[in-house]
This record gives C-alpha cells, sequence and structure tokens, in this order.
C-alpha cells in the first residue's frame, strides 16, 4: 500500500549549522508534497510544499528539494534556530485524490 | 487556527466506555478527516470524508467510527474504548493546496 519513510528519527544540530531531512514515497501517482512543523502541544502547520513539476523550491531558510525518479523529497534548514526544534512530518498526496499519508517525523533540537 | 475547533480538548474515560470526540469547521471546505498520533508513529489516518455523502476508510480505522452531520462537522466516535486508543487525536480540513489541523483532542482510556 502506500508508504512514506521518514528519516531521520531524531536529528540534533548545533544554532546556525544546517539540517536535511528526508523522505521516501511509494505511490508513483503522488504528486504534491508539503512540510508541516509541529511544535510542543500545539497542531501541524504546513511550512513548504512542492508540486511535482517543480524540483526545488525555497522560503527564505528552508527549502525542499524533489526527486520523482527516485521518488525522494527532502527539506533543509539553512542557518537554524532554537526556534526551529519541533517536530517535523513529510507527507505525499496522491493526484486525483486528497487523501494524504504522513511520515513518521523527525524531531529536530536544535542546540544554542 | 481557529476555523477548526475540536472538543473535548482532552478526555479521560474508562475501557468499555463510549466516547465522542467532535469536530468543526468555518472555513467551507467539503474535506475533513480524523487522525491520531502517538510517539514515533507519525499522523495515521483512522477516516477521511470528502462531503456529506461519501466516508471512507483509512489505514487504522478499526474500533473507530465517523459521523459527518454537515459539511462543518465531523465527528469520531469510539464504540467501546480501549487503553490502546490513547492518543492524541487530530482533525483536520483541507483546501486544493493543503490541509489544515485542529488543536488536538488528547485522550486516555484507562
Amino acid at each position: 500500500g502506500e508508504n512514506v519513510e521518514q528519516h531521520p528519527s531524531t536529528l540534533s544540530v548545533q544554532e546556525g549549522d544546517s539540517a536535511v531531512i528526508k523522505c521516501t514515497y511509494s505511490d508513483s501517482a503522488s504528486n504534491y508534497f508539503p512540510w508541516y512543523k509541529q511544535e510542543l502541544g500545539k497542531r501541524p502547520q504546513l511550512i513548504i510544499d512542492i508540486r511535482s513539476n517543480v524540483g526545488e523550491k525555497k522560503d527564505q531558510r528552508i527549502a525542499v528539494t524533489l526527486n520523482k525518479t527516485a521518488k525522494h523529497f527532502s527539506l533543509h534548514i539553512t542557518e537554524t534556530q532554537p526556534e526551529d526544534s519541533a517536530v517535523y512530518f513529510c507527507a505525499a498526496r496522491t493526484s486525483g485524490t486528497y487523501k494524504y499519508i504522513f511520515g513518521t517525523g523527525t524531531r529536530l533540537k536544535v542546540l544554542a | 487556527d481557529a476555523d477548526v475547533t475540536q472538543t473535548p480538548r482532552n478526555r479521560i474515560t474508562k475501557t468499555g466506555k463510549r466516547i465522542m470526540l467532535e469536530c468543526s469547521q468555518t472555513k467551507g471546505h467539503d474535506r475533513m478527516y480524523w487522525y491520531r498520533q502517538d510517539p514515533g508513529l507519525g499522523l495515521r489516518l483512522i477516516y477521511y470524508s470528502f462531503d456529506v455523502k461519501d466516508i471512507n476508510k483509512g489505514e487504522i480505522s478499526d474500533g473507530y467510527s465517523v459521523s459527518r452531520q454537515a459539511q462543518a462537522k465531523f465527528s469520531l466516535s469510539l464504540e467501546s474504548a480501549i487503553p490502546n486508543q490513547t492518543a492524541l487525536y487530530f482533525c483536520a480540513t483541507s483546501d486544493p493546496r493543503t490541509q489544515y489541523f485542529g488543536p488536538g483532542t488528547r485522550l486516555l482510556v484507562l
């Protein structure tokens, strides 16, 4: 069935360093890939997304890349700050449906 | 996002009890979802509904049922709660771009 794998499950970086979170999806019909940030005790919120007709998208310090052939997509956070500490989820949505499959999450800790 | 609300926010219940979690939205979205979140397992889809007459099972629907009373309301029921249904439950809505989550309901089944 449909599946999204996410790695790593935890990630610690020093403030100012970069962080990379990777996801792999199984359904080749997936065409939309959002990333959500969930701060402690709060709801997941969309931070960036990418569609299958685009290879890369940037928004200030965050970027997402997509490799359709390999069915991989990644989140890149540069110049990390303590407020970037949170759990990050990737997801994939299949073309023609609005069903989302989520990865298992990455707990990012930015050490001051 | 105050446009998607959930009640109750916290609930403690006992094994075997019936419990209902409610979700309301003012976004006017047709698509609504119920997820549960467990540590290390991410967000798993329980049920989803694309309009009032369309309800679909997700990955983990066993032990749960839903009701879509109106476009704005989507309720999740646990007919006979068991301890492994202890989790954080999120309702979400969707527009053509992405999903919007409610604040979550923390459920503890003793």
